[in-house]
């Protein structure tokens, strides 16, 4: 079973970059990677989910190697209202069956 | 807008009582999840239902148990609550086409004293 690993927390500053890893060294071929953000007192809100190289949506974008044995959430530019917990999540659907491993989240703080 | 809406925000009871946590979805989804997060452990899949009376268990479910009635309706339900089970519960639901993009509930602060 997938297990994925997270950094505990990272700090940022406004207008920049951040990319935030997560290890998932036992992955399966049929798991997909997504990734969510959660801020206090909030169900986490999905943001992003991929298979295989490289996915961009409007808000992120997402890494895979070929390997897939990591993934990388890619924040550009962010704001003070990015300041967040994200989590990665591996797994999926194997017939009638879910196979769900959440990261323990990384605290993300964006400074002014 | 899509909506999973949870029975209470906070919830406090004694250690033994029987315990109902109810979860509501208006998206028509066939998948809905019960999780626990707890600090430093992100979140633990409790059980799941694919369909309409039926369930299928997660990693822990040890304690619980659930019910699926109707489509838009999960429960769960901690037959005799103990305080290691003190925790935010997280309700989500899931199209069958897109299983991965999780529709959260705003989570039910459960405290057993």
């Amino acid at each position: 079973l997938a297990k994925t690993t997270q950094p505990i927390s990272m700090d940022s500053y406004e207008g920049q970059e951040v990319n935030i890893t997560c290890s998932h060294n036992n992955i399966a071929t049929n798991d997909y990677i997504t990734w969510y953000q959660q801020f206090p007192s909030q169900g986490p809100r999905f943001i992003i989910q991929g298979y295989k190289t490289k996915v961009t949506n409007e808000v992120a974008s997402l890494f895979i190697p070929a390997d897939r044995k990591s993934s990388t959430l890619s924040l550009p530019r962010v704001s003070l209202s990015d300041t967040a917990v994200y989590y990665c999540l591996v797994g999926g659907r194997m017939d009638s069956s879910y196979k769900l491993i959440f990261g323990s989240g990384t605290r993300l703080l964006v400074r002014p | 807008d899509v909506k999973v809406t949870q029975s209470s925000r906070y919830l406090v009871k004694r250690t033994g009582e029987k315990v109902f946590l109810e979860c509501v979805q208006d998206m028509d989804h066939e998948n809905m999840f019960w999780y626990r997060q707890d600090p430093g452990l992100g979140l633990r899949l409790i059980y799941f239902s694919y369909d309409v009376k039926m369930k299928e268990k997660g990693d822990i479910p040890e304690g619980y148990s659930v019910s699926r009635e109707k489509k838009e309706r999960f429960s769960l339900i901690l037959e005799s609550a103990s305080t290691n089970q003190t925790s935010m519960y997280l309700c989500a639901s899931t199209s069958g086409t897109f299983p991965y993009e999780q529709y959260f509930g705003p989570g039910t602060r459960l405290t057993v004293t």
